[in-house]
């Protein structure tokens, strides 16, 4: 099945710093995903980006699919961004199977 | 707009007794919908997923089982938790079809074992 790695695994940011979050996956994709979950625990759906780029906001994402990466950037980093950034992947052949990375851990500081 | 309630969001369970967790979506009709198990400090682990009444894929062999009794309900059941079964529990939507859309979830419930 389709293996999902998130890079880096901790950042620490000073507030309105600039950063950019990696997700490499091992096979095509027809779902590729991004989720901010917060220190509470609630998972927010970011983008839904299989390809292309995509921007709200302060965020965009960049999915290349023929070279099996996703780019988060979120620029002037917030406190409120703090939290784990998921990657998560899926393709048709598995079914509805979505494969999630192991997560950024991002802390923004003041 | 579409919404997504679990509940309860804390629970405290000995070993051995049984477990029902509960999530409904407002909203929207025929969802595809999801269970996810997040342990400590780890990534999202789908446990079940469901594209209709009565259809339940399972993802991971375990003493969790899950029904969909109603187009908009899905239920996380146990008859015996092990100490094992701790952890974060989430449930999600996404629209249906047998395509791909994005997944918007629930705001969870933390199951703890003692």
């Amino acid at each position: 099945g389709i293996q999902v790695e998130q890079s880096p695994p901790d950042l620490i940011l000073q507030e309105g710093a600039n950063s950019t979050l990696r997700c490499n996956f091992s096979d095509s994709v027809n779902n590729l995903q991004w989720f901010h979950q917060n220190p509470w625990g609630q998972l927010i759906n970011l983008f839904y980006i299989p390809s292309g780029t995509k921007q709200n906001g302060r965020l965009s994402a960049t999915t290349v699919a023929t070279e099996r990466y996703s780019l988060l950037y979120i620029s002037s980093s917030q406190t409120t961004d703090s939290g784990v950034y998921f990657c998560a992947a899926g393709a048709s052949t598995g079914g509805f199977k979505t494969i999630f990375g192991a997560g950024t851990r991002l802390f923004v500081k003041a | 707009s579409q919404t997504i309630h679990q509940w309860p969001a804390t629970l405290v369970q000995p070993v051995g007794s049984p477990l029902s967790l509960e999530c409904t979506v407002e909203g929207t009709s025929n969802p595809n919908l999801y269970w996810y198990r997040q342990a400590a400090g780890r990534g999202l682990q789908l446990l079940f997923y469901s594209v209709g009444i009565g259809q339940i894929s399972s993802e991971v062999p375990q003493n969790l089982s899950a029904s969909r009794p109603q187009d908009r309900q899905f239920i996380l059941s146990s008859k015996k938790l092990l100490l094992s079964d701790s952890g974060f529990y989430l449930c999600a939507w996404s629209g249906p079809g047998q395509v791909f859309q994005p997944q918007h979830f629930g705001d969870g419930t933390r199951l703890s074992i003692l």
